[in-house]
């Protein structure tokens, strides 16, 4: 089945500086990587997705990139503010399955 | 209006004894989930329904028994509760089934704690 590694598990940056978060899927037939975010106390939520024909998606301060060939995806968050902290969770799908293997999460401290 | 609601939102009880806890999706979606996260946060599959019928059933234990009435509805009941079981219980949705994958929309947890 699928894994994924993330890495780090625990990162503080100063705020306004940015954020990045690796993860690396076991998978190649993989074609869906979800980030969700999950504040303290709170349901995980979806923040940004890409799948497999793309190499790179942006939505304001994040962006996801994909390098199939390698097996890895990354989230980077520019501009960080204190709201942005909270654990970050990558994940992977392959094709036709309806199950997402999640990363084991990354603790983000945005420090003001 | 609550895409995704699980009750109840805390349960405390003992060992030995047996629990539900109840979901309900107002998406009209397909598919849903249960999830477990444990202490470090890990959120691992736990089953998944689509359209009523059992599609996943990772390495769980006899004790945890899914059942879905329809397709809004995904409960989960566990039956001689152990130390091990606290954690906190996620339900999700996702429309599907079409072979392309889509976003889970979480339910906001239940925090099981075992005594």
């Amino acid at each position: 089945g699928e894994n994924v590694e993330q890495h780090p598990s625990t990162l503080s940056v100063q705020e306004g500086d940015s954020a990045v978060i690796k993860c690396t899927y076991s998978d190649s037939a993989s074609n869906y990587f979800p980030w969700y975010k999950q504040e303290l106390g709170k349901r995980p939520q979806l923040i940004i997705d890409i799948r497999s024909n793309v190499g790179e998606k942006k939505d304001q301060r994040i962006a996801v990139t994909l390098n199939k060939t390698a097996k890895h995806f990354s989230l980077h968050i520019t501009e960080t503010q204190p709201e942005d902290s909270a654990v970050y969770f990558c994940a992977a799908s392959g094709a036709g399955s309806y199950q997402l293997t999640f990363g084991k999460g990354t603790k983000l401290s945005v420090i003001p | 209006d609550t895409a995704v609601s699980q009750t109840p939102k805390y349960l405390v009880t003992q060992m030995g004894n047996d629990k539900s806890i109840k979901c309900e999706q107002n998406l009209g979606h397909d598919t849903m989930y249960w999830y477990k996260q444990d202490s470090k946060k890990f959120l691992k599959i736990m089953f998944s329904y689509n359209n009523k019928e059992l599609i996943i059933n990772e390495t769980v234990p006899n004790r945890f028994s899914p059942k879905s009435p329809d397709k809004a509805h995904l409960n989960l009941h566990i039956n001689s509760l152990e130390l091990g079981d606290s954690a906190v219980y996620f339900c999700a949705s996702s429309p599907g089934p079409t072979g392309t994958v889509y976003e889970q929309y979480f339910g906001p947890g239940t925090r099981l704690t075992v005594t």
